[in-house]
């Protein structure tokens, strides 16, 4: 089976500018989370998709977005860069509690390797 | 609201010697329990995880885990540790009605020589 892969790997941007960041699923998973992780801390909860809704949302302001497409994966999009959104970005899938068999398999978030952003 | 604590931002131990992480947590009923290791410039593996039953649970790479209730708290253990363990740990708690991890700060473990 195939893992998270996240897209781009390194970028670089400059205030004010926006970007989009491409994350797809595990396969056989249907719900995808988006963390972001500053340099020095554990990863922070963004939100989460599930069928292409939005199905949570933590602390973030709404200029963080995001997408999830039939085919399960997934895209953020930040808008308007601050310096501070330069971080690790972090795109986790799973599979949803209703569908997976024996219930607790589905807590189980694979994790991609991230997109690193830098804000300049 | 759901917290993690892990109280140690670095430790060393040299290599074969035993390791153990703490973490503490804060949830009102009893939570779903992780340990993910980050390797630089990685993303996270999980090493382990708690749902319920035996509170003693098993790993990849030789680690376990210990699950307290009176102690709230989910140590990681590994009896020798080696060179390629270094990395980055961060334990993380799920509450039991949403699939949002909450994480602690981190440790960062070295191993010396």
């Amino acid at each position: 089976e195939t893992g998270v892969t996240q897209s781009p790997t390194h970028l670089i941007k400059t205030r004010g500018q926006q970007v989009t960041l491409r994350c797809s699923s595990q396969s056989g998973h249907n719900t995808v989370s988006w963390y972001q992780q500053a340099l020095g801390q554990g990863p922070q909860f963004i939100f989460q998709y599930y069928r292409e809704e939005e199905n949570g949302r933590g602390n973030f302001p709404p200029r963080f977005s995001g997408l999830q497409f039939p085919n399960y994966s997934s895209e953020l999009n930040v808008n308007a860069l601050e310096l501070d959104d330069s971080a690790l970005y972090l795109c986790a899938s799973s599979l949803d509690r209703q569908g997976a068999t024996g219930g607790l398999g589905a807590n189980v978030l694979t994790f991609g390797a991230g997109s690193r952003l830098t804000v300049l | 609201a759901q917290s993690v604590t892990q109280p140690d931002i670095h430790i060393t131990v040299s290599e074969g010697a035993s390791l153990e992480l703490r973490c503490n947590y804060s949830y009102g009923a009893t939570p779903y329990l992780f340990w993910y290791v980050q390797s630089p410039g990685q993303g996270l593996q999980l090493l382990l995880k708690y749902f319920s039953g035996d509170t003693l649970v098993q790993g990849i790479k030789g680690f376990e885990a210990e699950f307290k209730r009176s102690q709230s708290s989910f140590n990681l253990r590994k009896p020798s540790v080696h060179w390629s363990d270094a990395a980055e740990y961060f334990c993380a708690v799920m509450n039991t009605g949403f699939q949002k991890l909450v994480f602690g700060t981190g440790t960062r473990l070295l191993v010396s020589p």
